[in-house]
C-alpha cells in the first residue's frame, strides 16, 4: 500500500520555464516532508524539506508547497535548468516516534535546452 | 557530501548464498538505515539503527538481518539470497532520526542469479 504517491512518472519542461512536481500522501500522521533528487548510478540527494506547521518553504530556485487539507505537496523549480534533469522523489515521515521515510515512486524530470 | 561509503558497489551472487553489504560513515551520525529501490516502489526501508547494537525492522525486513557493532559501520546480511532480493540497496544516515533529513550513499547493485 503506497502511502506516498507520485502519479506522474515523467515530466518534460523547456529550459527557463517552471517545473512543477506533485506528490500526494494518504497518512494523516505524516508531518514532515522532503524532496530528493537522484541521478543515475548515484544515491538520492536531499533537496528541500517542509514541516507541517508551514505551507511553503523556499531555497533558491526550489520551493515546496504543502496543502495539508488535500494531503498534497508540490515542488516548484524556477527557472528550470538542464542540470535539473533527474528523478525526483517525494518522501514523508512523522517528526516523532517512527524513524521511517516513506518514499513515492519518483518522477523523471527532463529539462530540454 | 556526507561521508558515506557502501561496499561493494556491485555484486552478482547465486541463489541460496549469504551476502553481506557494508555501510561506513565518517559523520558520527546516530541513525543509519538500509533501503532498497525497486521499479514501481520507490525506496523502502529494510532495517534501521538508532545506536550501537540498537536496530529495528522496517517495511520489508523479511530475509534480511543487520548488525551495528560500531557507530560508523552498519552491515546488511542476506542469509540466503533469493532472486526477489535483486535490487539496488542504499545506506542512509541522519543525525536526528524522524523529522530530519537523511543522507544517502551511492548504492550497491545486487543481482541474485
Amino acid at each position: 500500500d503506497q502511502q506516498v504517491k507520485q502519479n506522474s512518472p515523467s515530466l518534460s519542461v523547456q529550459e527557463g520555464r517552471i517545473s512543477i512536481l506533485n506528490c500526494d500522501y494518504t497518512n494523516s500522521m505524516f508531518d514532515y516532508f522532503l524532496w530528493y533528487k537522484k541521478y543515475p548510478a548515484e544515491g538520492p540527494t536531499f533537496l528541500i524539506s517542509i514541516s507541517s506547521i508551514k505551507d511553503k518553504n523556499e531555497d533558491g530556485r526550489f520551493t515546496v508547497f504543502l496543502n495539508k487539507s488535500a494531503k498534497h505537496l508540490s515542488l516548484h523549480i524556477v527557472p528550470s535548468q538542464p542540470g535539473d534533469s533527474a528523478v525526483y522523489f517525494c518522501a514523508a515521515s512523522r517528526q516523532t516516534g517512527a524513524n521511517n521515510l516513506f518514499f513515492g515512486t519518483g518522477t523523471r524530470l527532463t529539462v530540454i535546452p | 557530501d556526507a561521508g558515506i561509503t557502501q561496499s561493494p558497489r556491485h555484486k552478482v551472487t547465486e541463489t541460496g548464498t549469504p551476502v553481506t553489504l557494508r555501510c561506513h560513515q565518517t559523520e558520527n551520525h546516530r541513525y543509519m538505515y538500509w533501503y532498497r529501490q525497486d521499479p514501481g516502489h520507490g525506496l523502502r526501508l529494510i532495517h534501521y539503527s538508532y545506536g550501537v547494537k540498537d536496530t529495528d525492522k522496517g517495511e520489508v525486513s523479511d530475509g534480511y538481518s543487520v548488525s551495528r557493532s560500531k557507530t560508523e559501520d552498519f552491515l546488511l546480511t542476506l542469509e540466503s539470497a533469493t532472486s526477489s532480493q535483486t535490487s539496488v540497496y542504499f545506506c542512509a544516515i541522519s543525525q536526528g532520526g524522524s523529522g530530519t533529513e537523511a543522507f544517502f550513499g551511492q548504492g550497491t547493485r545486487l543481482t541474485v542469479v
